[in-house]
């Protein structure tokens, strides 16, 4: 059982380039959540899944775009990077509205030139 | 709009004694849940201690408690007996409604021996 998963563990990109961060869980939960963590601001909650084939933004969604590819995989894209998004990134999941306990993967250290 | 704020940027406690985390939050929902967030240098995300809203008595686990003020709007964590291990950030947050989650700037707690 390994939880949550997202690749890669780190990228450089330069200003301009695209990328996709990819998250799976195989816990079967229904909700994901993509979060940005910056020093000095904590998480701040990107786009969310509530169920497959559903998203929604969060505080932060300008220069971001998401899929739910089916329950288990969660994407996050980056259209045209630039160097504000520099960031580390994490994914979460969680089994059910009535269950508040998240799970996060281990997270993908972003850097852009 | 939800806020969770965090005062502490950095506390240290000497190894076998008690510290307590501060936290305050701000939001017009009668019904939410807390929680206490420990991210170790592994960068890993694990649920320390939670508490609904609704609840009057103070959420325990093992070494780790909560001062849950709701008027106040106060959510502490103590943490007793510190040990090594738990050197890390630690994150206060919030889930208001069924997928909004506020987290706090974090603080970094060192631990010395």
């Amino acid at each position: 059982n390994a939880g949550v998963t997202q690749t890669p563990k780190f990228q450089v990109l330069k200003t301009g380039q695209s990328m996709t961060l990819q998250c799976a869980q195989d816990m079967n939960h229904n909700s994901m959540y993509w979060y940005r963590q910056d020093p000095g601001m904590g998480l701040r909650l990107i786009y969310y899944s509530a169920s497959e084939g559903t998203t929604d933004k969060g505080e932060v969604p300008n220069g971001y775009n998401v899929s739910r590819l089916n329950k288990r995989e969660f994407s996050l894209r980056l259209e045209s990077a630039a160097p504000s998004q520099t960031s580390v990134y994490f994914c979460a999941s969680r089994r059910t509205a009535g269950d508040n306990e998240q799970f996060f993967g281990p997270g993908t250290r972003l850097t852009v030139l | 709009a939800q806020t969770v704020t965090q005062s502490q940027p950095e506390m240290s406690v000497q190894e076998a004694e008690t510290v307590t985390l501060s936290c305050t939050y701000d939001t017009s929902e009668s019904d939410y849940y807390l929680f206490w967030y420990k991210q170790p240098p592994s960068r890993q995300m694990i649920l320390v201690i939670r508490q609904e809203a609704y609840k009057q008595q103070n959420a325990t686990e093992n070494r780790f408690s909560v001062n849950f003020q709701k008027a106040a709007k106060s959510f502490s964590l103590k943490i007793s007996d510190s040990q090594l291990g738990d050197a890390a950030m630690y994150f206060c947050g919030i889930l208001t409604g069924t997928y909004k989650y506020i987290f706090g700037t974090g603080t970094r707690l060192k631990v010395l021996a």
